[in-house]
This record gives structure tokens, sequence and C-alpha cells, in this order.
């Protein structure tokens, strides 16, 4: 079963503007995790951040995680157009597997 | 290799055939997970394993789905008198023991149960 939700579903924004994705979760985790999906292709792993930790930047990437509202937003800054894509966050909860359990994912359109 | 790589890429059988689906994982690699993917959702865990253990198991919707390692290395899933709706994105991923949970995609393999 799915983690929890993703808000948007859809988001469609021009190049150069920011997109933030939003994604709550609903048991404790032991980290979070976004990645991307091109249409047609593999799943990429962007970034990660772990429960002890509130925000965390790679590139154009920055990622923040409220444990106490089991949530957490992906911000990408000055948005190109082959950022577009599917854009799904996954929890680890604590455990030997360390299996990732996905939200439903938000659709992120770049127009150039 | 460089990556995951999962074959066949496309798969249409009958309804009632069985099929198998590979999954050779990144060279190291201890860990190897498979998941699927319907249409406009995020991956869900089906199955995971530690080398040739099969740890868990409890993502697997019925007795029809079944998965070995038994090398530690490649991985096959297969699915037993198939029906329509098993029809789904079938992914694999691989992880490193040394990496902080990233795991590493396949391309997938797309089954299509007519």
């Amino acid at each position: 079963s799915q983690q929890g939700e993703e808000d948007p579903q859809a988001l469609s924004i021009q190049e150069g503007e920011n997109a933030t994705m939003n994604c709550s979760y609903k048991t404790s985790i032991n980290n979070l995790q976004w990645y991307r999906q091109n249409s047609g292709r593999g799943l990429v792993h962007l970034i990660l951040i772990r429960s002890n930790e509130r925000e965390k930047h790679s590139g154009r990437l920055r990622v923040t995680l409220d444990t106490s509202k089991k949530s957490s937003s992906l911000l990408i800054t000055a948005s190109r157009a082959a950022d577009t894509a599917s854009y799904f966050c996954a929890t680890v909860s604590s455990g030997s597997a360390r299996q990732l359990t996905f939200g439903s994912g938000t659709q992120l359109t770049v127009l150039p | 290799g460089a990556g995951v790589s999962q074959s066949p890429r496309y798969k249409v059988t009958k309804r009632g055939q069985d099929v198998a689906l590979r999954c050779d994982p990144i060279s190291g690699h201890v860990s190897l997970y498979w998941y699927r993917q319907a249409l406009g959702q995020g991956p869900e865990f089906l199955t995971y394993f530690n080398y040739e253990a099969q740890q868990d198991k409890s993502g697997l919707p019925n007795d029809r789905f079944s998965a070995e390692r038994p090398e530690g290395s490649i991985s096959t899933l297969t699915i037993q008198r198939t029906e329509q709706r098993d029809s789904a994105m079938y992914r694999c991923a691989s992880r490193s023991p040394g990496q902080d949970y990233e795991q590493y995609f396949g391309p997938g393999t797309r089954l299509t149960v007519t």
C-alpha cells in the first residue's frame, strides 16, 4: 500500500520558476527519499534526508522534513524543461529490510 | 555492469501463462528488491533479498508470485497463471550495504496480460 499522499498531483510552471511538492506519510521513519521518474524511464534517486535532519540541499534541490507533522517538501529552484518528470517521495521505516514505501507522486511539467 | 538491468523490457502474455522476469543487480550489491508499479502510481514493495536469502516477501500479492536469487546475484520473479490484473511495470532495485539506504532501480519490465 502507498505510504501517503503527495500534493499537488500535477504541477505546471514556466521555466525559471520554482516548483514545490509536498509529501505526507503515516508511520515513523528512518529516512525519507525523493526520486524522479522521466516518462518511460527508470527511477532516479535525488536526495535523502534522515529523520533527525530538518533541511538538506543538493544543487537546485532543497528538501525539508517535519517529523512532528509527518511531512516533507521538495523545492526545485530555477526550473528547466528537463525537470519535467514525476517526482515521488519514499520513506524507509525502521527494520532490516529497508524497503521503500512510495507516495503516489507529483507530475511536474516545466514549460519552455 | 554499470547499472541494474532487467529483462525482458516488455512482455506480452496470454492470461493463464507463466512468466519469469529477470533482474541483474549492480555488482557487489547484496540487497535486492522487487517492486510493482501501476500506471499513475508509485512503486509498491513486493519482496526483498539479502544475498540469496529471501528475507521479506510480505508484499507478494498471492501465492502465484514467487521470487528467487539462488546465487546471491541475479534474481527471477515468477508469476504463475497470469491474470489481467497482473499487468504492470515490475521494477528491481539493488542497494550496497555501504550506502545509506539509497536504492538503484533498473529500467523495469512492462508486463501486459491479454
